[in-house]
Order: structure tokens, then sequence, then C-alpha cells
């Protein structure tokens, strides 16, 4: 048990819809990452917050948008669903967000658009 | 701009058998390295890191030396075993920390 949690587990929904995933780190953990993995793209990092803060981003959607709350948790946000965004979802927390940091996963949440 | 290469699988070896997963990276500075394991069904665990050239990372009897020269950080374990059955992902993180992976290789171990 890595410490971080993710929900839902699994998520089925259709296309055009809207869904909400969300991440809590790691306990004393200040930077939530998430990565998209798929067959076709492998895994991709989309975006990293740090203490509330966007710190980086990388190839994530418009359609796509995330926070992190003063409780440090963090939510994907994903709308106008496609086919092609079923993926696995991962969120990673570590400590200081630099990159000699260990980046600890949750389970995942799978996201399937039907 | 950075990038990690991985040998492609599937690797498939009996139990006992030497392994070797060969990684290679393009990176600006001085990026650390990781290996990370994904059971299936589960997410990714850190198996071994390194921070900087020659370090050598090592965790149940897997074990990865950061080269420089060869831009390298293959993965070696003396001896499979079945549990060892899993898809390895060689990492590299950029200064934010965000981690840039290989396309992963699955290792089939067999008895």
């Amino acid at each position: 048990d890595s410490g971080v949690t993710q929900t839902p587990k699994h998520l089925i929904t259709a296309t055009g819809q809207r869904v909400t995933l969300r991440c809590s780190p790691r306990s004393g953990d200040l930077s939530v990452y998430w990565y998209q993995q798929s067959l076709d793209q492998g895994l991709q990092f989309l975006i990293q917050y740090y203490n509330g803060e966007e710190r980086a981003k990388g190839n994530i959607l418009e359609r796509f948008s995330a926070q992190q709350f003063p409780d440090l948790h963090s939510e994907l946000n994903l709308s106008s669903l496609e086919l092609g965004d079923s993926a696995l979802y991962f969120c990673a927390s570590s400590e200081a967000g630099t990159g000699r940091d260990t980046q600890y996963f949750g389970p995942g949440t799978r996201l399937t658009v039907l | 701009g950075n990038s990690v290469t991985q040998m492609e699988g599937p690797v498939t070896l009996s139990e006992e058998a030497f392994l070797t997963i060969n990684c290679t990276y393009t990176a600006t500075g001085y990026p650390s390295l990781f290996w990370y394991v994904q059971y299936p069904g589960e997410g990714l665990q850190l198996l071994l890191k390194a921070t900087k050239a020659d370090d050598k990372g090592s965790n149940k009897g897997f074990e990865a030396t950061y080269r420089k020269e060869t831009t390298s950080f293959h993965l070696e374990k003396g001896s499979v075993q079945v549990s060892d059955s899993a898809v390895y992902f060689c990492a590299l993180s950029s200064n934010t920390g965000k981690l840039i992976f290989g396309q992963g290789t699955t290792l089939q171990v067999k008895p």
C-alpha cells in the first residue's frame, strides 16, 4: 500500500459526459502528479501540482483540468469525453516535487467511455 | 526533448535465469533515473532509483547502475522467480519531478 488513494476504482460513462477523478496523497506529501496509461500512448504525464499551485503541465488536453485543494487532495476533471479517453489514470505524490523525489502511485482509476 | 527507450518485450525466462532489461535515455542536465514495476491489476511501485552518475540502485535482488557515458540504466537480476512476472518501466525525472517513462517491458517467468 503506497498510501495514495484514488476514487473511484472504475468508472464507466458515455461519450460527451464529464467525470471527476479524486486523489488523496500520502500524508506529508505536497506534490501531486496525474498520469494517463493507455495501450497506444503508454504512460503519459498530464499535470503536476505543488501545495495548491500548478507546477508543470504535460500532454493534457484542453478538455481536461485539475486542481489541488488546501487539504492537498487533487481532482482531475475530464469533460466532453471521447472513446479515446478510455484509459487508466494514475495519481502519484511526492514530498517536495523535485526531480530526486520518489513518486508513490495510487492504484489508479480505470475509465471506460462507451 | 527528454526520452526513455526500453528493450521491447515480452521477455520470457525460466525460473532462476539471469535477467537484463535494457534502458537508455536522452536528457539535458542530470536527471534522476528510476525503475518501476507494475503487477497485473495494480499501480506502479518503485523498484529502485539512482540520482547521479555511477550510483547503483538496488532492491529485492534487482540492480541498475546510472551510466552517464552510455546514457543507460539497465535493470539486472541474477536469478528471477515466477513472482517477478510483471511489467517493468524505466523512467527519468525532470527538475520538477515529472516522470518520463519508457514503453514498458513485460517479463514472464516460467517455472
